[in-house]
């Protein structure tokens, strides 16, 4: 069973800091997603990883497959960037293509 | 941009009441699923769905849930007879192919069993 963790757990950054969050996870997967969660609760994707590295504005995404850890960097963060960061694995092949979830890590932008 | 839409965004139900949750899926994605998230926890998978049938479903699913693509167009979740431990939010999503391209989450409905 795979078991996905992500540390912090909790951010607090001030605006422009260079800001990480980590997840490491137990077994081998197909790929990591990395999610974005607001207030008031709705789930948006922000990268699908399966190898190196995808940049999208702020945000760079990085995997280490053989590590099995991931990365999520935001540059010069800012307060609308203030969300839950989420990353889920995946393991795809057959019939289901489940998310198994990590805790999440609660990140604070302070203008 | 394709959306996953969900309804209602908020459901009171009393406890052992059946309710529904509806999900439009986007129309060209082939994998259907229900996930929950209980205030403060995780999200957690309930069930995958495709070919119009269940492919996997966690232990969390049980006889009481089941869920339907009556028409080609909506998801429905079924819980038949609510308890309190059933509140949370439900998010429906959708995915094209089996490495997940254009997986995308509705915008979740939040159940309150009271």
């Amino acid at each position: 069973k795979n078991e996905v963790e992500q540390s912090p757990q909790n951010l607090t950054a001030q605006e422009g800091e260079f800001i990480t969050i980590n997840c490491s996870y137990s077994v081998g997967i197909s790929a990591l997603h990395w999610l974005q969660q607001h207030p008031g609760g709705g789930i948006v994707s922000l990268f699908m990883l399966s190898s190196g590295k995808k940049k999208h504005g702020r945000l760079i995404a990085t995997i280490n497959i053989q590590e099995k850890h991931s990365s999520l960097h935001i540059t010069a963060s800012h307060p609308r960037d203030s969300a839950v960061y989420i990353c889920a694995s995946l393991n795809y092949g057959g019939a289901t293509n489940k998310l198994i979830f990590g805790t999440g890590t609660l990140l604070a932008v302070q203008p | 941009e394709p959306e996953v839409t969900q309804t209602p965004s908020h459901q009171v139900t009393q406890m052992g009441q059946e309710v529904i949750l509806r999900c439009v899926p986007i129309s060209n994605h082939l994998y259907f699923y229900w996930y929950r998230q209980i205030l403060g926890q995780k999200v957690e998978f309930l069930v995958s769905f495709y070919n119009n049938e269940i492919s996997e479903k966690s232990e969390i699913f049980d006889d009481q849930f089941s869920v339907e693509r009556p028409d080609g167009s909506n998801f429905t979740l079924k819980i038949r007879s609510t308890k309190l431990e059933d509140s949370a939010m439900y998010f429906c999503a959708s995915s094209l192919w089996t490495d997940n391209y254009g997986y995308t989450f509705g915008s979740g409905t939040r159940l309150t069993v009271v």
